[in-house]
């Protein structure tokens, strides 16, 4: 079982490019990475998943190097409405039951 | 289209008692998984459903158990509840078997308080 590590909390200012690393050296061949966003009082939301390289959506990018013990996910121009809690999860191929939430990443968005 | 949709959203029991969460996944969803979310934790996995067998779980005690109907609606059921057991318990629906990693839906969760 893949473990991740995420820094606890990061500050950013409102049209600012923000990065979250998330560490996790024990990834298996199968496995892929996927980053959920949550606000208080409410369920996780998927952002964005990959496997290898990078992955482009609407509202973020995820870079993967080719050891893939890392990944990073990138949030463009944010806003005040980012603030929330970013989680790091990977999962194997053999059940996404597997799937393990970190505490994640408080971002905190200043105007 | 309606997401998942748990109820009740709040509720708040005393020790001892037992507890029934319900879930209604994504209409054509056959997957629900229930997750406890202590304040200031992650999600903590507890069960995974698929085509109404448990698939898989979490590292919680016996007294959490759970089923899903013919319909993929799901229960999840927690006796003999403790102190600890108060959470957010959150449901989440999946097109994926579980063979496979995919996009979890989560609903707006179960607000447990136990006295």
């Amino acid at each position: 079982l893949a473990k991740t590590t995420q820094p606890i909390s990061m500050d950013s200012y409102e049209g600012q490019e923000v990065n979250i690393t998330c560490s996790h050296n024990n990834i298996a061949t199968n496995d892929y990475i996927t980053w959920y966003q949550q606000f208080p009082s409410q369920g996780p939301r998927f952002i964005i998943q990959g496997y290898k390289t990078k992955v482009t959506n609407e509202v973020a990018s995820l870079f993967i190097p080719a050891d893939r013990k890392s990944s990073t996910l990138s949030l463009p121009r944010v806003s005040l409405s980012d603030t929330a809690v970013y989680y790091c999860l990977v999962g194997s191929n053999s059940g996404y039951s597997t799937l393990t939430f970190g505490k994640g990443t408080m971002l905190l968005v200043s105007p | 289209d309606a997401g998942v949709t748990q109820s009740p959203t709040h509720l708040i029991k005393t020790r001892g008692q037992h507890v029934t969460l319900r879930c209604s996944p994504i209409s054509g969803h056959k997957s629900v998984s229930w997750y406890q979310q202590v304040l200031g934790q992650g999600p903590q996995f507890i069960f995974q459903y698929y085509e109404k067998e448990e698939r898989g779980r979490g590292n919680f005690p016996d007294r959490f158990s759970a089923r899903q109907f013919p319909n993929y609606s799901s229960e999840l059921n927690v006796n003999a509840l403790l102190l600890g057991d108060s959470a957010l318990y959150l449901c989440a629906s999946s097109l994926t078997s579980g063979r496979s990693v995919g996009e979890l839906f989560f609903g707006e969760g179960s607000r447990l308080t136990v006295l």
